[in-house]
Protein backbone atom coordinates (compact mmCIF):
# COMPACT_ATOMS: atom_id res chain seq x y z
CA UNK A 1 0.00 0.00 0.00
CA UNK A 2 1.12 3.52 -1.27
CA UNK A 3 2.58 6.02 1.02
CA UNK A 4 0.53 9.36 1.24
CA UNK A 5 2.33 12.43 0.08
CA UNK A 6 0.78 15.95 1.27
CA UNK A 7 0.91 18.68 -0.22
CA UNK A 8 0.14 17.48 -3.94
CA UNK A 9 2.14 21.04 -5.33
CA UNK A 10 3.84 23.84 -3.84
CA UNK A 11 5.06 26.82 -5.19
CA UNK A 12 7.55 28.93 -3.30
CA UNK A 13 10.27 32.31 -4.29
CA UNK A 14 13.45 31.56 -3.56
CA UNK A 15 14.68 31.33 -0.43
CA UNK A 16 11.42 30.54 0.79
CA UNK A 17 11.07 27.29 3.28
CA UNK A 18 8.74 24.18 3.15
CA UNK A 19 7.35 21.22 4.06
CA UNK A 20 6.79 17.59 2.15
CA UNK A 21 4.55 15.07 4.68
CA UNK A 22 4.68 11.56 3.81
CA UNK A 23 2.45 8.96 6.14
CA UNK A 24 2.08 5.51 6.21
CA UNK A 25 -0.39 3.26 7.13
CA UNK A 26 1.80 0.72 7.64
CA UNK A 27 4.64 0.31 10.37
CA UNK A 28 8.07 0.82 8.53
CA UNK A 29 11.63 -0.39 8.35
CA UNK A 30 12.85 3.01 6.48
CA UNK A 31 11.83 5.85 4.28
CA UNK A 32 13.65 7.05 1.08
CA UNK A 33 13.49 10.39 -0.53
CA UNK A 34 13.89 11.07 -4.04
CA UNK A 35 13.83 14.12 -6.44
CA UNK A 36 12.70 13.57 -10.13
CA UNK A 37 13.17 16.41 -12.91
CA UNK A 38 10.68 16.32 -16.03
CA UNK A 39 12.01 13.99 -18.16
CA UNK A 40 14.65 12.18 -16.03
CA UNK A 41 15.46 9.76 -13.34
CA UNK A 42 14.55 9.69 -9.90
CA UNK A 43 18.08 11.00 -8.19
CA UNK A 44 18.40 9.71 -4.43
CA UNK A 45 18.39 12.28 -1.50
CA UNK A 46 18.34 10.15 1.93
CA UNK A 47 17.02 7.56 3.82
CA UNK A 48 16.16 7.67 7.04
CA UNK A 49 16.28 4.33 9.30
CA UNK A 50 13.73 3.84 11.92
CA UNK A 51 14.79 5.06 15.38
CA UNK A 52 13.45 8.56 14.66
CA UNK A 53 16.58 10.03 13.31
CA UNK A 54 17.00 13.41 10.85
CA UNK A 55 19.53 14.12 7.87
CA UNK A 56 20.57 16.53 5.97
CA UNK A 57 20.88 17.24 1.81
CA UNK A 58 22.62 20.14 1.32
CA UNK A 59 19.61 22.87 2.65
CA UNK A 60 17.15 19.92 2.42
CA UNK A 61 16.49 18.33 5.31
CA UNK A 62 14.00 15.25 6.96
CA UNK A 63 12.35 13.75 10.19
CA UNK A 64 10.91 10.27 10.26
CA UNK A 65 9.02 9.24 13.50
CA UNK A 66 8.69 5.68 13.41
CA UNK A 67 5.65 5.46 15.86
CA UNK A 68 3.25 8.32 13.71
CA UNK A 69 4.91 6.39 10.58
CA UNK A 70 5.77 9.65 9.16
CA UNK A 71 8.22 11.20 7.47
CA UNK A 72 8.72 15.26 6.99
CA UNK A 73 11.13 16.70 4.23
CA UNK A 74 11.81 20.05 4.78
CA UNK A 75 13.54 22.63 1.84
CA UNK A 76 15.24 25.09 3.88
CA UNK A 77 16.06 28.66 1.93
CA UNK A 78 14.75 27.42 -1.51
CA UNK A 79 16.79 27.27 -4.50
CA UNK A 80 16.14 27.31 -8.09
CA UNK A 81 17.57 24.00 -8.12
CA UNK A 82 14.95 22.52 -5.86
CA UNK A 83 12.44 22.33 -8.48
CA UNK A 84 11.01 19.28 -9.58
CA UNK A 85 8.77 16.42 -8.09
CA UNK A 86 10.19 14.78 -4.56
CA UNK A 87 8.39 10.96 -4.24
CA UNK A 88 8.76 9.26 -0.54
CA UNK A 89 9.28 5.71 -0.77
CA UNK A 90 8.58 3.12 2.50
CA UNK A 91 10.10 0.17 2.78
CA UNK A 92 8.36 -1.85 5.11
CA UNK A 93 9.73 -5.12 5.28
CA UNK A 94 13.70 -3.52 5.00
CA UNK A 95 14.75 -5.61 2.04
CA UNK A 96 14.63 -3.32 -0.97
CA UNK A 97 11.45 -3.40 -2.56
CA UNK A 98 10.01 0.51 -2.11
CA UNK A 99 6.64 2.05 -1.92
CA UNK A 100 6.22 5.26 -3.20
CA UNK A 101 3.87 7.86 -2.71
CA UNK A 102 2.27 9.99 -5.63
CA UNK A 103 4.60 12.77 -5.32
CA UNK A 104 4.49 16.08 -4.60
CA UNK A 105 5.64 18.99 -7.29
CA UNK A 106 7.89 21.63 -6.15
CA UNK A 107 8.06 24.96 -8.03
CA UNK A 108 10.64 27.35 -6.95
CA UNK A 109 10.47 30.72 -8.60
CA UNK A 110 12.71 33.62 -8.92
CA UNK B 1 31.83 3.79 -14.22
CA UNK B 2 28.53 3.77 -16.00
CA UNK B 3 25.25 3.97 -14.44
CA UNK B 4 21.99 2.33 -15.28
CA UNK B 5 21.47 1.73 -18.59
CA UNK B 6 18.09 1.43 -20.22
CA UNK B 7 16.97 1.00 -23.86
CA UNK B 8 15.39 1.78 -26.02
CA UNK B 9 14.95 5.12 -24.17
CA UNK B 10 11.60 5.72 -26.48
CA UNK B 11 9.23 2.95 -28.23
CA UNK B 12 6.11 3.74 -30.54
CA UNK B 13 4.54 0.43 -30.79
CA UNK B 14 1.20 -0.03 -32.14
CA UNK B 15 -1.65 -2.23 -30.49
CA UNK B 16 -1.22 -6.04 -30.73
CA UNK B 17 2.83 -5.51 -30.80
CA UNK B 18 4.99 -6.70 -28.37
CA UNK B 19 7.12 -3.37 -26.33
CA UNK B 20 10.17 -5.13 -24.62
CA UNK B 21 12.37 -2.99 -22.86
CA UNK B 22 15.98 -3.77 -21.50
CA UNK B 23 17.47 -2.89 -18.61
CA UNK B 24 21.57 -3.36 -17.86
CA UNK B 25 22.29 -2.51 -13.82
CA UNK B 26 25.12 -0.74 -12.76
CA UNK B 27 28.31 -2.71 -12.34
CA UNK B 28 28.69 -5.35 -8.94
CA UNK B 29 24.54 -4.76 -8.65
CA UNK B 30 22.73 -7.66 -8.84
CA UNK B 31 19.41 -6.81 -7.78
CA UNK B 32 17.03 -4.87 -10.30
CA UNK B 33 13.37 -3.59 -10.23
CA UNK B 34 11.13 -2.59 -12.39
CA UNK B 35 8.48 0.56 -12.03
CA UNK B 36 6.24 2.10 -14.10
CA UNK B 37 4.94 5.75 -13.93
CA UNK B 38 1.85 6.86 -16.12
CA UNK B 39 2.03 10.46 -16.92
CA UNK B 40 2.01 13.00 -13.79
CA UNK B 41 1.66 10.22 -11.52
CA UNK B 42 3.60 8.17 -9.02
CA UNK B 43 6.25 5.42 -9.30
CA UNK B 44 4.23 2.05 -9.03
CA UNK B 45 6.31 -1.11 -7.95
CA UNK B 46 6.48 -3.90 -10.36
CA UNK B 47 8.48 -6.25 -9.72
CA UNK B 48 11.89 -6.64 -7.79
CA UNK B 49 14.23 -9.85 -9.61
CA UNK B 50 18.08 -10.95 -9.16
CA UNK B 51 19.60 -12.99 -11.62
CA UNK B 52 17.85 -16.05 -12.60
CA UNK B 53 15.14 -15.43 -9.97
CA UNK B 54 12.29 -13.43 -9.56
CA UNK B 55 11.79 -12.08 -6.08
CA UNK B 56 8.70 -9.94 -6.08
CA UNK B 57 6.38 -9.79 -9.19
CA UNK B 58 3.58 -8.65 -6.71
CA UNK B 59 3.08 -5.50 -8.90
CA UNK B 60 3.21 -6.99 -12.85
CA UNK B 61 -0.67 -6.82 -14.12
CA UNK B 62 -1.68 -10.65 -14.20
CA UNK B 63 -1.14 -11.03 -17.92
CA UNK B 64 0.46 -10.45 -20.98
CA UNK B 65 3.39 -8.50 -18.77
CA UNK B 66 6.94 -10.71 -18.12
CA UNK B 67 10.27 -9.93 -16.16
CA UNK B 68 13.47 -11.93 -17.03
CA UNK B 69 17.25 -11.45 -15.29
CA UNK B 70 18.98 -13.84 -17.08
CA UNK B 71 22.43 -15.26 -15.82
CA UNK B 72 23.91 -13.25 -18.62
CA UNK B 73 22.79 -9.94 -20.31
CA UNK B 74 20.52 -7.34 -19.46
CA UNK B 75 17.31 -7.12 -17.78
CA UNK B 76 14.25 -7.43 -19.72
CA UNK B 77 10.48 -6.26 -19.30
CA UNK B 78 8.30 -7.69 -21.64
CA UNK B 79 4.82 -6.45 -22.93
CA UNK B 80 2.88 -8.68 -25.36
CA UNK B 81 -0.51 -7.54 -27.00
CA UNK B 82 0.38 -3.96 -25.93
CA UNK B 83 -2.62 -1.61 -25.20
CA UNK B 84 -3.12 2.36 -25.12
CA UNK B 85 -3.14 1.95 -21.14
CA UNK B 86 0.30 0.40 -21.43
CA UNK B 87 1.46 3.77 -22.69
CA UNK B 88 4.07 5.18 -19.93
CA UNK B 89 7.66 5.70 -19.02
CA UNK B 90 9.11 2.36 -17.16
CA UNK B 91 11.98 3.06 -14.56
CA UNK B 92 14.45 0.43 -13.92
CA UNK B 93 16.70 0.60 -11.05
CA UNK B 94 19.39 -1.38 -9.44
CA UNK B 95 21.35 -2.08 -6.13
CA UNK B 96 23.92 -4.28 -4.69
CA UNK B 97 22.54 -7.35 -2.88
CA UNK B 98 20.55 -6.36 -0.04
CA UNK B 99 21.60 -8.12 2.99
CA UNK B 100 25.25 -7.04 2.34
CA UNK B 101 27.36 -3.58 3.84
CA UNK B 102 27.38 -2.60 0.40
CA UNK B 103 23.77 -1.97 0.28
CA UNK B 104 23.15 1.41 1.69
CA UNK B 105 19.47 1.59 0.72
CA UNK B 106 19.79 3.72 -2.50
CA UNK B 107 18.19 2.64 -5.56
CA UNK B 108 19.77 3.88 -8.54
CA UNK B 109 16.93 4.47 -11.52
CA UNK B 110 17.85 5.03 -15.28
CA UNK B 111 16.66 7.78 -17.47
CA UNK B 112 13.31 5.14 -18.33
CA UNK B 113 11.83 3.87 -21.76
CA UNK B 114 9.10 5.56 -22.84
CA UNK B 115 6.19 3.53 -24.43
CA UNK B 116 3.60 5.06 -26.21
CA UNK B 117 1.03 2.56 -27.74
CA UNK B 118 -0.54 4.36 -30.64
Amino acid sequence: QQPVQSPQAVILREGEDAVINCSSSKALYSVHWYRQKHGEAPVFLMILLKGGEQKGHEKISASFNEKKQQSSLYLTASQLSYSGTYFCGTEPLGWGKLQFGAGTQVVVTP
Amino acid sequence: NAGVMQNPRHLVRRRGQEARLRCSPMKGHSHVYWYRQLPEEGLKFMVYLQKENIIDESGMPKERFSAEFPKEGPSILRIQQVVRGDSAAYFCASSPPVLTGAHTGELFFGEGSRLTVL
